[in-house]
């Protein structure tokens, strides 16, 4: 079956760093998805990873190691409005998007 | 532009009765996914459209109908609704689905909240 894992939910302080880990086992990868989603919003997308090594955007990096079905999504500077959850999903061999359960993520003054 | 529009933003459904998730976008992708999501489970794809004129089945597709008579149009029919299809419904759409395409970005709806009593 195709699995996606992450941790249910993270707490972190405002300012600080914060890194979010998610492995995969799909039937086949085609790239891998980070989306935030603010409680009762709608995902928007914040990167694609499809080749290993770490995609910086900003605050927000996204590393994959496609060896080890791993990947990670690194918050910098954490903000008050970084309070969500973020959702990890694996391309499959078919171009459908499989999907993580989330982690939700606490920032704390 | 709007993006991607869905109606009613949340309805309270009687078992039995069927209902129909409306989902518009304007941005002339040819892919669309309607996704449900439940408390401490991954979205879960329902059915899927990668251009007008055909549709597919996701992980969870029993119980909903869609059609794609268009490009911008992809409603979902729940025929008899029933308690487990209390949820929360996504409508997306990327640029395209399936078949070659190694980046399909998906586009979100604002969602619709479905209460079957």
């Amino acid at each position: 079956g195709q699995n996606i894992d992450q941790p249910t939910e993270m707490t972190a302080t405002e300012g600080a760093i914060v890194q979010i880990n998610c492995t995969y086992q799909t039937s086949g990868f085609n790239g891998l998805f980070w989306y935030q989603q603010h409680a009762g919003e709608a995902p928007t997308f914040l990167s694609y990873n499809v080749l290993d090594g770490l995609e910086e955007k900003g605050r927000f990096s996204s590393f994959l190691s496609r060896s080890k079905g791993y990947s990670y999504l690194l918050l910098k500077e954490l903000q008050m409005k970084d309070s969500a959850s973020y959702l990890c999903a694996v391309l499959d061999s078919n171009y459908q998007l499989i999907w993580g359960a989330g982690t939700k993520l606490i920032i704390k003054p | 532009t709007a993006g991607i529009t869905q109606a009613p933003t949340s309805q309270i459904l009687a078992a039995g009765r069927s209902m129909t998730l409306r989902c518009t976008q304007d941005m002339r992708h040819n892919a669309m996914y309607w996704y449900r999501q439940d408390l401490g489970l991954g979205l879960r794809l329902i059915h899927y459209s990668n251009t007008a004129g055909t549709t597919g089945k996701g992980e969870v597709p029993d119980g909903y109908s869609v059609s794609r008579a268009n490009t911008d149009d992809f409603p979902l029919t729940l025929a008899s609704a029933v308690p487990s299809q209390t949820s929360v419904y996504f409508c997306a759409s990327s640029d395209e689905g399936g078949g070659g395409s190694s980046y399909n970005e998906q586009f979100f709806g604002p969602g619709t909240r479905l209460t079957v009593l």
